[in-house]
């Protein structure tokens, strides 16, 4: 089965530029998360969706940071204006519905977003 | 809140010797625990996983317990080969949070042949 897909793989930006992510996760699979995985850290968890609706987006930067699934398959991450700290790669997972993924996540290939 | 704790890289051994990589974590339920493996220039994988106390998670000659009565999962293999060279990640998930993961910080590993 095909994997979680991300695009793109890279982007660079200037400081106070938008950029927009984007993940179609694995076909099934109704929950999908958002990390943002700054170097030399683990990931942490920006926003976590149940088909179309949020589930928790208690960690997400709302004043620049949004993220949408309008249809409880693609979703997307943006970012408006992007600051310094933003630079980190962006990682895309999902997982099956209830108990049948209990945690086991697929994670995509991520973003790796630089800010200049 | 929940957190997790590992020990910190770069970890360098030289092939066929023993790997332990301490992870201890800190939860207000009772988490499922994972391994994840970054591979250089590729994705987050998951290595191996334990659901409940006492359960041994094993993969590729990896294994990890789960130790409930100190709050352990130290990831441990017998004989590292050049190939097992890595970031690895330990988390946990719990149910009512959602599953969400929370990670430790990584441990580089690197091994010389």
């Amino acid at each position: 089965e095909a994997g979680v897909a991300q695009s793109p793989r890279y982007k660079i930006i200037e400081k106070r530029q938008s950029v927009a992510f984007w993940c179609n996760p694995i076909s099934g699979h109704a929950t999908l998360y958002w990390y943002q995985q700054i170097l030399g850290q683990g990931p942490k968890l920006l926003i976590q969706f149940q088909n179309n609706g949020v589930v928790d987006d208690s960690q997400l930067p709302k004043d620049r940071f949004s993220a949408e699934r309008l249809k409880g398959v693609d979703s997307t991450l943006k970012i408006q204006p992007a600051k310094l700290e933003d630079s980190a790669v962006y990682l895309c997972a999902s997982r099956l519905p209830g108990l049948a993924g209990l945690g086991e996540q697929f994670f995509g290939p991520g973003t790796r977003l630089t800010v200049l | 809140g929940n957190s997790v704790t590992q020990m910190e890289g770069p970890v360098t051994l030289s092939e066929e010797a023993f790997l332990t990589i301490n992870c201890t974590y800190t939860a207000t339920g009772y988490p499922s625990l994972f391994w994840y493996v970054q591979y250089p220039g590729e994705g987050l994988q998951l290595l191996l996983k334990a659901t409940k106390a006492d359960d041994k998670g094993s993969n590729k000659g990896f294994e990890a317990t789960y130790r409930k009565e100190t709050t352990s999962f130290h990831l441990e293999k017998g004989s590292v080969q050049v190939s097992d060279s890595a970031v690895y990640f330990c988390a946990l998930s719990e149910l009512r949070a959602g599953n969400m993961l929370t990670f430790g910080g990584g441990t580089r590993l690197m091994v010389k042949p």
